[in-house]
């Protein structure tokens, strides 16, 4: 079975250029997050779905950051325009269901790496 | 709200020698906790987890973690470390209860095996 896929694994553009990153869930996975990993930091949730709907983004800066789980499956996360301390890793996850989450069952891709010049 | 401390930013040690890692957590709720691992250039995967019962929990490639309550820790134990156990080890928590599905993570303890 294939596991979360993002894309691109890295990813170099200059300041104020809009980025885009891309999440496949693993199928059947109804539960997806994006998380922010910045340099010698855990991880830190910036959304969550439950299906199509965003149930938690709360952390996410709506002033340059969006994204969308269109049909439940496949999801995007952009950032426009881009800045200097956006530089981190973008992590995708997945879950079978919300109560998952609370086994700690949550599977996560191998990450995007951003570089704003 | 949770919070997680690790005690270790780094943690080099020798080949086939005992390591721990340590966490603290801070909750004003009942909690469950995980270890989740990194390897280089790789996703987090979760190596084991306490939910209820027994407070020495088990988990993948020979390490477990023992849950003490009153001192609010999490500690990570392997009694003889391989090369490959070279990577970033992050503890985890969230509310064991109610809605806050809010996974809550430490800032990592990079642990380096040498020959």
């Amino acid at each position: 079975e294939a596991g979360v896929v993002q894309s691109p694994r890295y990813k170099i553009i200059e300041k104020k250029q809009p980025v885009a990153f891309w999440c496949n869930p693993i199928s059947g996975h109804n539960t997806l997050y994006w998380y922010l990993q910045n340099l010698g930091q855990g991880p830190e949730l910036l959304i969550r779905y439950e299906n199509e709907e965003a149930v938690d983004d709360s952390q996410l800066p709506k002033d340059r950051f969006s994204a969308e789980r269109l049909k439940g499956v496949d999801s995007t996360l952009k950032i426009q325009p881009a800045e200097l301390g956006d530089s981190a890793v973008y992590l995708c996850a997945s879950s079978h269901g919300q109560g998952a989450i609370n086994t700690g069952e949550l599977f996560f891709g191998e990450g995007s790496r951003l570089t704003v010049l | 709200a949770q919070s997680v401390t690790q005690l270790d930013s780094q943690v080099p040690v020798f080949e086939e020698a005992p390591v721990e890692l340590r966490c603290n957590y801070s909750s004003s709720v009942s909690v469950y906790l995980f270890w989740y691992v990194q390897y280089p250039n790789q996703g987090l995967q979760l190596l084991l987890k306490y939910l209820s019962g027994s407070t020495l929990v088990k988990g993948i490639n020979g390490f477990e973690a023992e849950f003490n309550k009153s001192q609010t820790s999490f500690h990570l134990r392997k009694p003889s470390v391989h090369i490959s156990d070279t990577a970033e080890y992050f503890c985890a928590v969230i509310p064991s209860g109610g809605s806050n599905y809010k996974l809550t993570f430490g800032k990592g303890t990079l642990l380096t095996v040498n020959p």
